[in-house]
């Protein structure tokens, strides 16, 4: 099975903040990692796929980077609904893993 | 719009049985694989199951093989997820997901549903 790490596993960050989490795999996936934002009680949203292709209706604000075990998604100007917790998945192969997440906090 | 409408979740015995469902609009149902993902109490997200467009494929976590059995009605538009033998690791939020093509290797998800609650307790 692929692990998937990331890192931090929280942040505290203010808003106007330009903030990066990272996420790595155990072996190498190519460009097959998406990114989710999950508020509490509600579903996750897609926000990246392909590693750096932005979903449709997403603000250009997010961005993610990276191919074969590195990945990155940054946030480049944080506001007020970005704080939320923030989900690496790779879909390579199976099983799909997420990783443990980030809790971007105030 | 897309959506995905779950049902079925509630609180079941160990050693119960509960059948998921999620209703899919929006979108042309028998073109995409879809999947079951599901959150326990306070943890991350943990995928459960996978199944093409056509429903001959199908893929499970081990965490789950051989006790839950996922499932579509393409002329329903509904994608099922039967589960067997339940226990108290099997309580969650579980929510069903659509992927951006027939598979769902190297195809990603994209929609998700709003989830549905399963509760194992005696």
């Amino acid at each position: 099975d692929i692990q998937m790490t990331q890192s931090p596993s929280s942040l505290s960050a203010s808003v106007g903040d330009r903030v990066t989490i990272t996420c790595r795999a155990s072996q190498g996936i190519s460009n097959y990692l998406a990114w989710f934002q999950q508020k509490p009680g509600k579903a996750p949203k897609s926000l990246i796929y392909a590693a750096s292709s932005l979903q449709s209706g997403v603000p250009s604000k997010f961005s993610g980077s990276g191919s074969g075990t590195d990945f990155t998604l940054t946030i480049s100007s944080l506001q007020p609904e970005d704080f939320a917790t923030y989900y690496c998945q790779q879909y390579n192969s199976y099983p799909l893993t997420f990783g443990p997440g980030t809790k971007v906090e105030i | 719009e897309v959506q995905l409408l779950e049902s079925g979740g509630g609180l079941v015995q160990p050693g119960g049985s509960l059948r998921l469902s999620c209703v899919a609009s929006g979108f042309t149902f028998n073109n995409y694989g879809m999947t079951w993902v599901r959150q326990a109490p306070g943890k991350g997200l943990e995928w459960v199951s996978a199944i093409n467009d056509s429903g001959d494929s199908t893929r499970h976590a081990d965490s789950v093989r051989g006790r839950f059995t996922i499932a579509r009605d393409n002329s329903q538009n509904t994608l099922y997820l039967q589960m067997n033998s339940l226990s108290a690791e099997d309580t969650a939020v579980y929510y069903c997901a659509k992927t951006r093509g027939p598979g769902v290797i190297r195809v990603g998800l994209d929609v998700w549903g709003q989830g549905t609650t399963v509760t194992v307790s005696s």
